[in-house]
This record gives C-alpha cells, sequence and structure tokens, in this order.
C-alpha cells in the first residue's frame, strides 16, 4: 500500500504566489524525508530534504515543514515562477540508503 | 558533471519479447536502486544493489523479471517475456551511502512500450 501519501495531485497557482503540497505517512521509522522535482521527460531530481531533529528546513524559495507529531510534511514555494512548473514528488525513508517510498505526485503549474 | 547514464532512452517492443535495460551508476556509488513510473501507480521500486548485492527484489515480478549488477559499473533490468502492462517508464538511481547522505541520483529512464 502506499506508505507516503501527497495531496493535491494537480495544482495550479499564478507566478508570485506560494504552492503549497502536502504529504503524510505512517510508519515512525521514516527518518529522512526529501522532496524530488521532475520536469517532463527527465528522472526526479532532489529538491530539498529533510530529517526529523528540525521542524523546518529552507533554501532558497523552497521550505519544508515538518510536523513530527502529525506525521506530515509539506513543501512551500514562495514567489513560485513558471519555470517551476514541473512534478513533484515526496517521498520517506527509514535508514541511511535504503529505498525511497513515493507519494504519487503532485503536477504543479505556475502561470504567467 | 557525474551522471546516471540509461540505454535505450526508448523501446518499442512487441509482447512476448525480451527486453533487457542498461544503466551506469555514478562513479563510486555503492548503491544501484531500479524504479517504474506510470500515471497509475507513480514511483515504485523494483529492486535495488549495495555494493552490487541484491538488498531487495520484493518489487518484481520474479517470474519474469530479473536485475544484476555484473560489476560496478553497470547494472541490468531484463523483462522476459514482456508484457503490455509492463509499459512504464523505468528509471535507474544511484546513491553513496555514508551516515548523513541519502541523495539518490537518477537517470533520465528508459521508456519501455509493449505492443
Amino acid at each position: 500500500q502506499q506508505q507516503v501519501k501527497q495531496s493535491p495531485q494537480s495544482l495550479i497557482v499564478q507566478k508570485g504566489g506560494i504552492s503549497i503540497i502536502n504529504c503524510a505517512y505512517e510508519n515512525t521509522a521514516f527518518d529522512y524525508f526529501p522532496w524530488y522535482q521532475q520536469f517532463p521527460g527527465k528522472g526526479p531530481a532532489l529538491l530539498i530534504a529533510i530529517r526529523p531533529d528540525v521542524s523546518e528546513k529552507k533554501e532558497g524559495r523552497f521550505t519544508i515543514s515538518f510536523n513530527k507529531s502529525a506525521k506530515q510534511f509539506s513543501l512551500h514555494i514562495m514567489d513560485s515562477q513558471p519555470g517551476d512548473s514541473a512534478t513533484y514528488f515526496c517521498a520517506a525513508t527509514s535508514a541511511s540508503g535504503y529505498a525511497l517510498n513515493f507519494g504519487k505526485g503532485t503536477s504543479l503549474l505556475v502561470t504567467p | 558533471d557525474a551522471r546516471v547514464t540509461q540505454t535505450p532512452r526508448h523501446k518499442v517492443t512487441e509482447m512476448g519479447q525480451e527486453v533487457t535495460m542498461r544503466c551506469q551508476p555514478i562513479l563510486g556509488h555503492n548503491t544501484v536502486f531500479w524504479y517504474r513510473q506510470t500515471m497509475m501507480q507513480g514511483l515504485e521500486l523494483l529492486a535495488y544493489f549495495r555494493n552490487r548485492a541484491p538488498l531487495d527484489d520484493s518489487g518484481m515480478p520474479k517470474d519474469r523479471f530479473s536485475a544484476e549488477m555484473p560489476d560496478a559499473t553497470l547494472a541490468t533490468l531484463k523483462i522476459q517475456p514482456s508484457e503490455p502492462r509492463d509499459s512504464a517508464v523505468y528509471f535507474c538511481a544511484s546513491g553513496l551511502v555514508l551516515v548523513g547522505t541519502d541523495t539518490q541520483y537518477f537517470g533520465p529512464g528508459t521508456r519501455l512500450t509493449v505492443l
């Protein structure tokens, strides 16, 4: 079964707006939570990742918020740009170097 | 600029034929993953290797799929016989397992169409 649930399935945001994608998990053994970005015809690429010892991580316009008690984490894209239009996947894993459990992805479209 | 390479990039074949996909992981990486991506199921793990030894292949249909690492620079995924439901994009990813590093680097994928 899907170990990481992701929503929404698709998202349309105006340029300059904030894009928010949410993920939830059940397995409390998960200790690494990356977000991957995928453009059409390309493989997924790591965007940003967080471990449960912090509640937030920011890299440029991208921020992960992590709520350990609720077993939820989210990606916020500030000042969204048309170039951010892509599919975003959240993922989780329970040990270093182990396979990722992916959410089903969110297709983001940022309109000019 | 180190990257994972996959061949072929596209493959169209008929049902029942054998398909072999190849992956060259980033030099020095010790873990290789095979994922399959479909619209319905998203990204699913098929198998992965650490130091060329299989760690988990529970995601693969054992009767038709096989994955190997003949050497540290080559991973292969074979489907025999192929079926239309195998149509998907197959990604190889590699990573270097060290404490605190979990980044997986994905290749461009092999788009497989089985007619």
